[in-house]
């Protein structure tokens, strides 16, 4: 069966630091890869996608994600952290037998001013 | 605009009681989903339906139930027998067309029995 493991449970950084959330999937076939966000209050939202093709994936926000098959990860960076940012963070893949998602644990970013 | 609807977003209980939680989507899709969100635990499926009066058992389906009378709602129940149900609980949607695999959510309902 298909998972995903989210290493990262807790960061925190400084406004402006660099951010990389790791995602490693387990699954021997053709992957889709989802990342999605939590902001305090509001409903889950999709940042970003990979599908196949570019393995350097943009999101909305500044956010863009690298699928690197051979390390089966898709970890999720964005250069420049902004308070707005905090949030919590999960990845996610198709779990084709069921047309479902599984998702990761989560990683909850906190972003000081 | 499109969406998906829950409701209540705030729902208190007491032990031994079931209720209902409120899930519509006028987004056309077929597929609908419940998720149950856990503090670091990520999201857990519950339960799944790709067309109406059809659905199936998520991961975690012990003590929910659900229906799906119609392709815009799928109404989530947590019987008594769900043994620790205070959680979030979240619905989301597929459209079938394009194989994407991308969910849709809905704001989520919190359930927290007292």
């Amino acid at each position: 069966a298909q998972s995903v493991s989210q290493h990262n449970h807790h960061v925190i950084l400084s406004e402006a630091a660099s951010l990389e959330l790791g995602c490693n999937y387990s699954y021997g076939g053709t992957v889709n890869l989802f990342w999605y966000v939590q902001y305090p209050g509001q409903h889950l939202q999709l940042l970003l996608k990979y599908f196949s093709g570019d393995p350097l994936v943009k999101g909305i926000k500044g956010f863009e994600a690298e699928f690197i098959k051979s390390k089966f990860s898709f970890n999720l960076r964005k250069p420049s952290v902004q308070w707005s940012d905090t949030a919590e963070y999960f990845c996610a893949l198709p779990d084709t037998g069921r047309r479902a998602l599984t998702f990761g644990s989560g990683t909850r970013l906190q972003v000081q001013p | 605009d499109g969406g998906i609807t829950q409701s209540p977003k705030y729902l208190f209980r007491k032990e031994g009681q079931n209720v209902t939680l409120s899930c519509e989507q006028n987004l056309n899709h077929d597929a609908m989903y419940w998720y149950r969100q856990d503090p670091g635990q990520g999201l857990r499926l519950i339960y799944y339906s790709q067309i109406v009066n059809d659905f199936q058992k998520g991961d975690i389906a012990e003590g929910y139930s659900v229906s799906r009378e119609k392709k815009e709602s799928f109404p989530l129940t947590v019987t008594s027998a769900q043994k620790n149900p205070t959680a979030f609980y979240l619905c989301a949607s597929m459209t079938r067309e394009g194989n994407t695999g991308e969910l849709f959510f809905g704001e989520g309902s919190r359930l927290t029995v007292l």
